[in-house]
């Protein structure tokens, strides 16, 4: 039963352009969302959270937008960079301290010049 | 800041033969974590530590054991190794929650022949 999904393995996507990375959620208890992003070779990088009070939240190149009713969320990269291909990473958790992540399948990006 | 060290970072085993994979941190962490990351599955939790002298089963945890071994140490023990087992194994730590999100280490590559 996964209950993070994220339905593209994969996206190319020219430099310069936007990338959007979607991910669905199952559990209503979860509140709370992050993305990670992890190059070959090396363990996932914190990259950008939300919580389930705001539907937006921006960090320099990458914004991630929250849509709870359809339990959807997705993280938008503009400018795309050679640098950014990665493989991406959703996860969601309840609230709580003792919470602990449930992460997707993952999308592989593929940013071209 | 060392962040996440595991060990080994490859490991061939025998089916049947036991091993024990290590991690520790350097960040003054509460939680730690054990993940395994599988083609088309994701991250899935195997067993994480919530703080120093407590364990708990995540989504995976047949044919493991761990120990938290102080605040800085939470190993994971394979007893007797088996093919499904192949894969790669992530620690990871958080200070206490989800909210920071979590620090990760390179991984373990393990191939059970």
């Amino acid at each position: 039963d996964q209950q993070v999904k994220q339905n593209s393995p994969s996206l190319s996507v020219q430099e310069g352009r936007i990338s959007i990375l979607n991910c669905d959620y199952t559990n209503s208890m979860f509140d709370y969302f992050l993305w990670y992003k992890k190059y070959p070779a090396e363990g996932p990088t914190f990259l950008i959270s939300i919580s389930s009070i705001k539907d937006k939240n921006e960090d320099g190149r990458f914004t991630v937008f929250l849509n709870k009713s359809a339990k959807h969320l997705s993280l938008h990269i503009v400018p795309s960079q050679p640098g950014d291909s990665a493989v991406y990473f959703c996860a969601a958790s309840p609230t709580g301290t003792a919470s602990k992540l449930t992460f997707g399948t993952g999308t592989r990006l593929q940013v071209t010049l | 800041n060392a962040g996440v060290t595991q060990t080994p970072k490859f490991q061939v085993l025998k089916t049947g033969q036991s091993m024990t994979l290590q991690c520790a941190q350097d960040m003054n962490h509460n939680s730690m974590y054990w993940y395994r990351q599988d083609p088309g599955m994701g991250l899935r939790l195997i067993y994480y530590s919530a703080s120093e002298g407590t364990t708990d089963k995540g989504e995976v945890p047949n044919g493991y054991n761990v120990s938290r071994l102080n605040k800085r140490e939470f190993s994971l023990r394979l007893e007797s190794a088996a093919p499904s087992q192949t894969s790669v194994y992530f620690c990871a730590s958080s200070p206490r929650g989800v909210h920071y999100g979590y620090t990760f280490g390179s991984g373990t590559r393990l191939t059970v022949v």
